[in-house]
């Protein structure tokens, strides 16, 4: 099976500008977790989509959404951006046992100016 | 809320010698999955080793094994026989059992491995 995917693995903005990540799961999982990595506030939980609903919610701002679509893809959306907004933004899936365990995508680096 | 901490932000190892990572934990809760991840420059975060709570038995996998003390909250990572490959930052994570908790992982603050030939 083909590993999560995230796209792009790279991304440049400025302040104020809005930006969307995207997070292909592994076939069959339904359930996709965003966390933010810094190295001030290390892995921090954003939000978990399952099935096209969010299933959970970090602490973060109203300027952090997501969304799920029905192939289970989803994106995450960060409008407004802030300078501490920089940081590695890694999605993660899992399969739908209680038992099943979280993988991780490479992660999407962002930058902003 | 569930908090995990990793009181070693630093360590290294001498290639072909043991080492242990530490972490323990705080939770009221009884069902839980314990994991160490491993997290290389290229960034991508690799499941080492998962325990479940509810099994005594600690888990191995190859080199890896961990040491699951549930009413010290600790689970420790030891790695034996240490490759270079090895070196990485090293994350502990909880999970808690509830469905009302979904996939959200807890995680540590993180151990930096270093592994010297």
């Amino acid at each position: 099976k083909a590993g999560v995917t995230q796209t792009p693995r790279y991304l440049i903005k400025t302040r104020g500008q809005q930006v969307t990540l995207s997070c292909s799961p592994i076939s069959g999982h339904r359930s996709v977790s965003w966390y933010q990595q810094t190295p001030g506030q290390g892995l921090q939980f954003l939000f978990e989509y399952f099935s096209e609903t969010q299933r959970n919610k970090g602490n973060f701002p109203g300027r952090f959404s997501g969304r799920q679509f029905s192939n289970s893809r989803s994106e995450m959306n960060v409008s407004t951006l802030e300078l501490g907004d920089s940081a590695l933004y890694l999605c993660a899936s899992r399969g739908t046992g209680k038992q099943e365990t979280q993988y991780f995508g490479p992660g999407t680096r962002l930058l902003v100016l | 809320a569930q908090t995990v901490t990793q009181s070693q932000p630093e360590m290294s190892v001498q290639e072909a010698e043991t080492v242990t990572l530490s972490c323990t934990y705080d939770t009221s809760e009884s069902d839980y999955y314990l994991f160490w991840y491993k997290q290389p420059p290229s960034r991508q975060m690799i499941l080492v080793i998962r325990q479940e709570a509810y099994k005594q038995q600690n888990a191995t996998e190859n080199r890896f094994s961990v040491n699951f003390q549930k009413a010290a909250k600790s689970f420790s990572l030891k790695i034996s026989d240490s490759q270079l490959g090895d070196a990485a930052m090293y994350f502990c994570a909880y999970r808690s059992a509830r469905e009302t908790s979904g996939s959200r992982l807890t995680f540590g603050e993180g151990t930096q491995l270093t592994v010297n030939p």
